[in-house]
């Protein structure tokens, strides 16, 4: 069975940049999330979808960050402009439904310049 | 809102040493509870979870925790590491009902052969 699979694993951007992520998760599983995980921290949560629907994105900075779940399957996190700031791992995890077993892609690490 | 706290953020141990990392959470309600790894250059990991049932509970490789519900605890160990074991581990807790895992900030821990 494949994984969590996102990309680019590595991206560095000047700031005011725009940079997007790409997640496709484990088929099957209906929910996804994007975990931001900061240096030396636990992954906190951004943005959780229900097939298609954002259904927790109360920690999503909306000023410059949005996030697509189209056709409830793979998902894109974008940040417009970037700051320095937002240098971290974003990770992408999904799981099936009220499980709460989720299962995490390798993430894609941005650093901003 | 629920939170997590890790006891130590860096641990030390050589190898054949017995292993305890602590974890509190602070919801009083119903909670499932996990432990996740993740080792040098791989993505986070399932180690083990409990959601009800005998209060302590097996993982992968050697790994158990134990619930306390009246310490709100959820201690991970490991009688004997091995070098292989370093990597960090996270604590984590969703409270019943919902699919966000809130985490921990994490525990690195560091096997000396």
């Amino acid at each position: 069975e494949a994984g969590v699979v996102q990309s680019p694993r590595y991206k560095i951007i000047e700031k005011k940049q725009p940079v997007a992520f790409w997640c496709n998760p484990i088929s099957g599983h209906n929910t996804l999330y994007w975990y931001l995980q900061n240096l030396g921290q636990g992954p906190e949560l951004l943005i959780r979808y229900e097939n298609e629907e954002a259904v927790d994105d109360s920690q999503l900075p909306k000023d410059r960050f949005s996030a697509e779940r189209l056709k409830g399957v793979d998902s894109t996190l974008k940040i417009q402009p970037a700051e320095l700031g937002d240098s971290a791992v974003y990770l992408c995890a999904s799981s099936y439904p009220g499980t709460g077993e989720l299962f995490f892609g390798e993430g894609s690490r941005l650093t901003v310049l | 809102a629920q939170s997590v706290s890790q006891h130590n953020h860096h641990v030390i141990l050589s190898e054949a040493a017995s292993l305890e990392l602590g974890c509190n959470y602070s919801y009083g309600g119903t909670v499932n509870l996990f432990w996740y790894v993740q080792y040098p250059g791989q993505h986070l990991q399932l180690l083990l979870k409990y959601f009800s049932g005998d209060p302590l509970v097996k993982g992968i490789k050697g790994f158990e925790a134990e619930f306390i519900k009246s310490k709100f605890s959820f201690n991970l160990r490991k009688p004997s590491v091995q070098w292989s074991d370093t990597a960090e581990y996270f604590c984590a807790v969703r409270i019943l009902g919902y699919s966000t895992l809130t985490f921990g900030k994490g525990t690195m821990l560091l096997v000396s052969p």
